[in-house]
């Protein structure tokens, strides 16, 4: 399979754990992105790689939330002292060079806060 | 503020019939808008694209409509199929990439 991958597929922490979140690109895109989704909304942006420098973060992505893409490849997101607020769909998406607007998702990792 | 909206949370169609769903932006530095499909635990796949300089972009049983005026955008379906079923989500693109997603519509079409 040679689409996103993200791990794992399902997270249930309790308040004030960290969690960490992978996700795996669609070999040589160059874009990669994570969004958040909760019941009932579409997906909010909340950063994004070139390679392994990130170029963008959403005013959503507070101090507790740090990505990172260390080699240009697979990403992570972590989330330190999580709130209930944080439990959602986090979706990893990437894109081929060039093609910004063709992006592909991951299934996604559901993350539950209690 | 919400940039994208798609103000019809949910659709029903009979199969065979169109199916059209509706979504308003506020943007205007929008340069591309994508429509992506959903289904229950899968990520969003994306459907079809238009740029902003163009009015239709048809692609087999979908075609996309823009009118930039009314900052308003459809998908048109036809004929529909039960495998339509999902949630379809709009979005907009600016030359970041990043898309800005509408709330959803969930289309339902029965046999």
């Amino acid at each position: 399979d040679t689409g996103v991958s993200q791990n794992p597929r399902h997270k249930i922490t309790k308040r004030g754990q960290n969690v960490t979140f992978r996700c795996d690109p669609i070999s040589e895109h160059n874009r990669l992105y994570w969004y958040r989704q909760t019941l009932g909304q579409g997906p909010e942006f909340l950063t994004y790689f070139q390679n392994e420098a990130q170029l963008e973060k959403s005013r959503l992505l507070s101090d507790r939330f740090s990505a990172e893409r260390p080699k240009g490849s697979f990403s992570t997101l972590e989330i330190q002292r999580t709130e209930q607020g944080d439990s959602a769909m986090y979706l990893c998406a990437s894109s081929p060079t060039g093609r910004d607007n063709e992006q592909y998702f991951g299934p996604g990792t559901r993350l539950t806060v209690t | 503020d919400q940039q994208v909206k798609q103000n019809s949370p949910s659709l029903s169609v009979q199969e065979g019939r169109i199916s059209i769903l509706n979504c308003d932006y506020t943007n205007s530095m929008f340069d591309y808008f994508l429509w992506y499909k959903k289904y229950p635990a899968e990520g969003p796949t994306f459907l079809i694209s238009i740029s902003s300089i163009k009015d239709k972009n048809e692609d087999g049983r979908f075609t996309v409509f823009l009118n930039k005026s009314a900052k308003h955008l459809s998908l048109h379906i036809v004929p529909s199929q039960p495998g339509d079923s999902a949630v379809y989500f709009c979005g907009g693109s600016s030359n970041t990439g990043k898309l800005i997603f509408g709330q959803g519509t969930t289309l339902q079409v029965k046999p």
